[in-house]
């Protein structure tokens, strides 16, 4: 059972770069996000989606884009990396019910980006 | 807008004695969810305990029990028998219904031998 996937797991980009980090999940999540990791502050919500083609903005959206096109796949694109993009990026899924998500959050292992 | 309040930047606990993990959240919904979640070395994020907000009885789990008081806004984690595993990073988290889970800054736990 794969879970939540992310790749790749490690990537070093120079300022202006573009780059897309790849998320999958196999459990039929209706929804999916994006959170970057930095010390001190906890995960911040970068985007998310409660079902294919529907995406929104969470605390720390600037600098990222999104699309779901189905409900396995939930890709975060870099169009031009900045140093303060340098983090380590979470994906995560959940099951959501109609009007009361309990869900917890199943992550993937973790995206290392270093932008120079 | 939610927040979530980590006060205990780190803390550390001898081998199998207790240790209690403060959380604080502000909101003005009346239903949400909390959860504790661990991140050990690997950097996986898991699932330790969590708890809805309408049920009154705290949650536990084996070694791992909450204090929540919903009119202080307040969500601990108390860890019994501290083992050297135990060591990581953890995070309170808060969720309300759109699914948008906020997180606290978290605090490192040291378990010394």
């Amino acid at each position: 059972n794969a879970g939540v996937t992310q790749t790749p797991k490690f990537q070093v980009l120079k300022t202006g770069q573009s780059m897309t980090l790849q998320c999958a999940q196999d459990m039929n999540h209706e929804y999916m996000s994006w959170y970057r990791q930095d010390p001190g502050m906890g995960l911040r919500l970068i985007h998310y989606s409660v079902g294919a083609g529907i995406t929104d903005q969470g605390e720390v959206p600037n600098g990222y884009n999104v699309s779901r096109s189905t409900t396995e796949d939930f890709p975060l694109r870099l169009l031009s990396a900045a140093p303060s993009q340098t983090s380590v990026y979470f994906c995560a899924s959940s099951y959501t019910t109609s009007g009361a998500n309990t869900g917890e959050l199943f992550f993937g292992e973790g995206s290392r980006l270093t932008v120079l | 807008a939610q927040t979530v309040t980590q006060s205990q930047p780190e803390m550390s606990v001898q081998e199998a004695e207790t240790v209690t993990l403060s959380c604080t959240y502000d909101t003005s919904e009346n239903n949400y969810y909390l959860f504790w979640y661990k991140q050990p070395p690997s950097r996986q994020m898991i699932l330790v305990i969590r708890q809805e907000a309408y049920k009154q009885q705290n949650a536990t789990e084996n070694r791992f029990s909450v204090n929540f008081q919903k009119a202080a806004k307040s969500f601990s984690l108390k860890i019994s028998d501290s083992q050297l595993g135990d060591t990581a990073m953890y995070f309170c988290a808060f969720k309300i219904r759109t699914n948008d889970m906020r997180f606290g800054a978290g605090t490192r736990l040291t378990v010394k031998p």
